[in-house]
């Protein structure tokens, strides 16, 4: 059972251009929403990450969008590079001291020039 | 700040095989977290050590087992190989708190 679910599993985008992702959750005891990018041959690092009492974070190009009510969030990448190309993944982490983080099956994110 | 060093960065067993991989921490840092990757799966936790004591468990058998030394260094075995045991093992270190580094990780091919 995937507590976290993630879309499109793969996404193309002119260099330039805004790539989404969205991830939804069922879990209401998720408390930290981070999302982290993998290039191949190294592990995951972390990108941005949002609590739950925040509907939006912005850090340089990268946003997270944030519905509690809905139980969903998103990655915006504005201005999407060729060197944004990666697989991205969002997470969930269960507060009250659990720490498994919770894994969205992963978008691979391709910026064509 | 050295980053989260995992070793061997690949590794080739025979089923039925047991194996060790190793993680050092970034500095400071006393937990360290387990992952399995895998196409099928995705990222799985395994579990999780914090000053030598396991503290949380994912849902895999008992061939899968840990331990963390005093220096926050942290081991992790998989005995009696099976092909599906085939993955890139990450590690990940944080200190208090959700900032999860991740190593590069130990591809484990199994033949």
């Amino acid at each position: 059972q995937q507590q976290v679910k993630q879309s499109p599993q793969s996404l193309i985008v002119q260099k330039g251009g805004i790539s989404i992702i969205n991830c939804a959750y069922e879990n209401t005891a998720f408390d930290y929403f981070p999302w982290y990018q993998q290039f191949p041959g190294k592990g995951p690092a972390l990108l941005i990450a949002i609590r739950p009492d925040v509907s939006e974070k912005k850090e340089g190009r990268f946003t997270i969008s944030f519905n509690k009510s809905a139980k969903q969030f998103s990655l915006h990448i504005m201005d999407s590079q060729p060197g944004d190309s990666a697989t991205y993944f969002c997470a969930a982490l269960l507060g009250a001291g659990a720490n498994n983080l919770f894994f969205g099956t992963g978008t691979r994110l391709t910026v064509i020039p | 700040k050295a980053g989260v060093t995992q070793t061997p960065r690949y590794l080739i067993k025979t089923r039925g095989q047991q194996v060790t991989l190793s993680c050092s921490p970034i500095s400071g840092h006393r937990s360290v977290s387990w992952y399995q990757q895998t196409p099928g799966q995705g990222l799985q936790f395994l579990f999780e050590y914090f000053s030598e004591t396991q503290r949380n468990k994912g849902n895999f058998p008992g061939r899968f087992s840990g331990r963390q030394f005093s220096n926050s260094r942290s081991e992790m075995n998989v005995s009696t190989l099976e092909l599906g045991d085939s993955a890139l093992y990450l590690c990940a270190s944080s200190p208090p708190g959700p900032t999860y580094t991740f190593g590069s990780g130990t591809r484990l091919t199994v033949v």
